[in-house]
């Protein structure tokens, strides 16, 4: 069953806007992972958040998890064409083997150059 | 090498047909996956290996069949698929931590599969 469900499910900006994210889940979590996929093609690890984190940065990435609202959002800054993609978040849930990430719905992006 | 790859890109097969998708990493990752994946839906979980041992079944059908026949492959085989079925076909391996966990995984560029 899928847990995070990502809002909004598409969004459409202008090169060089910020584009946010969010994701709710719906139980307790090793962690939080956000990818993203380019149309048709494989999906790549962009960051990933533990449960004891509250924010994380990579580059022009900023994500935060509240644990206690059970939800995450990505944040992209200053962003560009080539970030025109589709992002998941996924969850690790807590008490299994980690083995298996839960996959929300994902956030069609495109940024308008 | 931080590479996933997966052949074929592309497959055509008849429902009658039996083929096979193959998966192969080399970043001495012990856990192996295949996900399935709709047009503009997430990547739904087949199948895990863990350590060459298969340890998630997400009930899939009995068409589909993995195999992981050391720490580096793994196959899906195919057979009497139907036009359903057509999918993103993606593997993805990850590696096992201290502590007992997999963290990030890395993903190949899939198998697009049409069944006519």
């Amino acid at each position: 069953s899928q847990q995070g469900e990502e809002d909004p499910q598409a969004l459409s900006i202008q090169e060089g806007e910020n584009a946010t994210m969010n994701c709710s889940y719906k139980t307790s979590i090793n962690n939080l992972q956000w990818y993203r996929q380019n149309s048709g093609r494989g999906l790549v690890h962009l960051i990933l958040i533990r449960s004891n984190e509250r924010e994380k940065h990579s580059g022009r990435l900023r994500v935060t998890l509240d644990t206690s609202k059970k939800s995450s959002s990505l944040l992209i800054t200053a962003s560009r064409a080539a970030d025109t993609a589709s992002y998941f978040c996924a969850t690790d849930p807590s008490g299994g083997g980690s083995e298996k990430l839960v996959f929300g719905k994902g956030t069609k992006l495109t940024v308008n150059p | 090498d931080t590479e996933v790859t997966q052949t074929p890109k592309h497959l055509v097969m008849g429902m009658t047909n039996k083929k096979s998708l193959k998966c192969e990493q080399h970043m001495g990752h012990r856990a192996m996956y295949w996900y399935k994946q709709k047009a503009k839906k997430p990547p739904e979980l087949m199948f895990v290996y863990s350590y060459e041992k298969l340890s998630i079944n997400e009930s899939v059908p009995s068409r589909f069949s993995p195999e992981c026949p050391n720490s580096s492959l793994l196959n899906l085989h195919l057979h009497a698929l139907q036009p359903e079925d057509s999918a993103l076909y993606l593997c993805a391996s990850s590696q096992f931590r201290p502590g007992g966990t997999y963290n990030e995984q890395f993903f190949g560029p899939g198998t697009r599969l049409t069944v006519l």
